[in-house]
């Protein structure tokens, strides 16, 4: 595609609930980056994915969030029992390579009530 | 750990005018990316500087880097309201990775 896609653009949960957000890179990028921007504040980094393997986890809050990306395109954000303070934009972001241009999409706002 | 700060946090500027926003960090690293947010939108990239003493210029924005002083700044020129919008810079950091800590952002009003 033309550019980085993000689905679904809004979500609401509840407390407790499971959540996947997807996340679509520019085709042909090898690097695909999970970031959460809470309001007021720059993006958090969460995840690094070099082609199918997740290279930097050290951002990921706990072990509710998880993320894959089982052929190096398309990638899943996952947030078990899910928490008000989860409330966030969640970013992605793709790039050629490794310490090249990285360009973001959208986001997924999502709401925990 | 990495630490980007910038200044300032928010700006208020008459149309006309030229400002410079300021982008400190930590840790050295010689990736420094400035991006654009509009409210409720994602991020839009404006620069990627890769090496100390670059500079870049696009319309109105300039961005520098400093690596040796750890600094990048964006400065604008002749402000006009279309450049009303939140500026983060963000830097990369990493070996075989280039995760960017990203800044507080600088929320920047022109006004008539």
């Amino acid at each position: 595609g033309a550019g980085v896609s993000q689905t679904p653009s809004n979500k609401v949960t509840e407390k407790g609930k499971y959540v996947e957000l997807r996340c679509d890179p520019i085709s042909g990028h090898t690097a695909l980056y999970w970031y959460r921007q809470s309001l007021g504040q720059g993006p958090e980094f969460l995840i690094y994915f070099q082609g199918t393997g997740a290279a930097d986890d050290s951002g990921l809050p706990n072990d509710r969030f998880f993320a894959v990306r089982p052929e190096g395109s398309v990638s899943t954000l996952k947030i078990q029992r899910t928490e008000r303070g989860d409330s966030a934009v969640y970013l992605c972001a793709s790039s050629l390579t490794t310490s090249t241009e990285a360009f973001f999409g959208q986001g997924t706002r999502l709401t925990v009530v | 750990e990495l630490k980007v700060e910038q200044n300032p946090l928010f700006l208020s500027m008459q149309e006309g005018k030229n400002y410079t926003i300021y982008c400190n960090y930590s840790t050295t690293s010689d990736r420094l990316y400035w991006y654009r947010q509009d409210p409720g939108k994602s991020l839009e990239s404006l620069f990627v500087l890769l090496s100390n003493g670059a500079v870049k210029q696009e319309g109105r924005l300039m961005a520098s880097l400093d690596t040796k002083a750890r600094l990048s700044t964006l400065h604008i020129t002749a402000a006009v309201h279309d450049l009303s919008a939140t500026y983060f810079c963000a830097v990369g950091w990493g070996v075989n990775t280039d995760k960017l800590i990203f800044g507080t952002g600088t929320r920047l009003q022109v006004f008539p």
